[in-house]
């Protein structure tokens, strides 16, 4: 067990590409969340997955973002269209259900930077 | 609509001092409030949480102070040391379900040696 995982932990891109970020959770664990976390803010919820189901997404998640779970292990997010407001630190977590708050895992993050 | 308030934004203290961080929340509905710890460049860990059922939880020198009535929780940070300098976030959740944490602002603690 090496922790949740993210990749790229940087990513700088010019306005209007799209780009992907990479989760990879801890092994056991078969919740995974996306969060975006802005200078100075806390976290905010994007969306959650169970396995490969997508259960909730926030309003914060715009049409240009998508998130995949294919296989329920790893997740991609996706932000078609970038714009300079979508600059921040991208959070993936994992966990398990019969841990709740405890076994809450944050990976190191990817930050955005749109030029 | 913010629904965890955190405050102060920024804290410096001195080693070996008293650090205290305080949260308020609205959501009656909410009976997990953790506090994580995140230090430059990486992700949030979790330090301490408590439920409403008890009004004081301690582990090692963090105590989460819990008061149901006025709606409000604070972590205290006893003998703060320069290795306590991060960001702290409180957070606010349902115990079961999906648990998907509100977040607080931050407080950036800076504990000078």
């Amino acid at each position: 067990d090496t922790g949740v995982s993210q990749d790229p932990r940087h990513k700088i891109t010019k306005r209007g590409q799209n780009v992907t970020f990479r989760c990879d959770p801890i092994s056991e664990h078969n919740r995974l969340y996306w969060y975006r976390q802005t200078l100075g803010q806390g976290p905010e919820f994007l969306t959650y997955f169970q396995n490969e189901a997508q259960l909730e997404k926030s309003r914060l998640l715009s049409d240009r973002f998508s998130a995949e779970r294919p296989k329920g292990s790893f997740s991609t997010l996706e932000i078609q269209r970038t714009e300079q407001g979508d600059s921040a630190m991208y959070l993936c977590a994992s966990s398990r259900p019969d841990r709740g708050g405890y076994g809450y895992t944050f990976g190191s993050g990817t930050r955005l930077t749109v030029v | 609509q913010q629904q965890v308030k955190q405050s102060p934004q920024s804290l410096i203290v001195q080693k070996g001092g008293i650090s205290i961080i305080n949260c308020a929340y609205e959501n009656t509905a909410f009976d997990y409030f953790p506090w994580y710890q995140q230090f430059p460049g990486k992700g949030p860990a979790l330090l301490i949480a408590i439920r409403p059922d008890v009004s004081e939880k301690k582990e090692g020198r963090f105590t989460i102070s819990f008061n149901k009535s006025a709606k409000q929780f604070s972590l205290h940070i006893m003998d703060s040391q320069p290795g306590d300098s991060a960001t702290y976030f409180c957070a606010a959740s349902r115990a079961g379900g999906s648990y998907i944490p509100t977040f607080g602002r931050g407080t950036s603690l800076i504990v000078h040696p």
